[in-house]
């Protein structure tokens, strides 16, 4: 069964820091891998989506790698902001359904 | 705006009392999926629907149905809530590419609270 998990579970850091979320998955077979953020009381803002067949995508400041073999991805921040505080999530989904499976977050704290 | 919604936002109820909660997105997306989010437990699915007429279990389908008569539309069925489905629940929307759901678009969420 594939499970997700997440690490650090909380991250406090100045404000320009570069840092890095890091999400991990038990089953290499995955279909796509989307990170979110989501702030407090509030829904799912969607990051970036990473297919299978792809090494990394970049929005911004934000970079999401991909390493299947390994079960890892990772969320680069680039010169963090007070604004990027919020917790921050994986979701995985395992090639052979269409199921989703979420980590637990990382919650993430940028002090001015 | 390109959006999904849901109603109620908010909703006390007590136990036994069969309640629906809309989800509603108009963005043309195939793939839909309701989702409970609990503290300690994070996010887990419910149940999710690839098009018309087709739904599956999530990890967590017991005590909830799901219909999807229609492309935008894909209500939560709670024919007897108990407390322990006290939650916040979300619906989310994708495009289907190549027959697998793709970036996921969020509801802004409904906390339920059953007494």
């Amino acid at each position: 069964k594939q499970e997700v998990t997440q690490i650090p579970a909380a991250l406090s850091v100045p404000e320009g820091e570069n840092l890095v979320l890091n999400c991990s998955f038990t089953d290499s077979a995955i279909y796509n891998l989307q990170w979110f953020r989501q702030d407090p009381g509030k829904g799912l803002t969607s990051l970036l989506l990473i297919q299978s067949s792809q090494r990394e995508q970049t929005s911004g400041r934000l970079n999401a790698s991909l390493d299947k073999s390994s079960g890892r991805s990772t969320l680069y921040i680039a010169a963090s902001q007070p604004g990027d505080s919020a917790t921050y999530l994986c979701a995985v989904s395992p090639s052979a359904t269409d199921k989703v499976i979420f980590g637990p977050g990382t919650s993430l704290s940028v002090i001015p | 705006e390109a959006q999904v919604t849901q109603n109620p936002r908010y909703l006390i109820t007590v136990t036994g009392k069969k309640l629906t909660v809309t989800c509603s997105q108009n963005m043309n997306h195939e793939y839909m999926s309701w989702y409970r989010q609990d503290p300690g437990l994070g996010l887990r699915q419910i149940y999710y629907s690839m098009n018309v007429e087709v739904t599956d279990k999530g990890d967590v389908p017991e005590g909830y149905k799901v219909s999807r008569k229609e492309k935008r539309n894909f209500p939560l069925i709670l024919e007897s809530p108990s407390p322990n489905q006290t939650s916040l629940y979300f619906c989310a929307s994708s495009f289907s590419v190549r027959g697998h759901y793709n970036e996921q678009f969020f509801g802004p969420g409904t906390r339920l609270t059953v007494l």
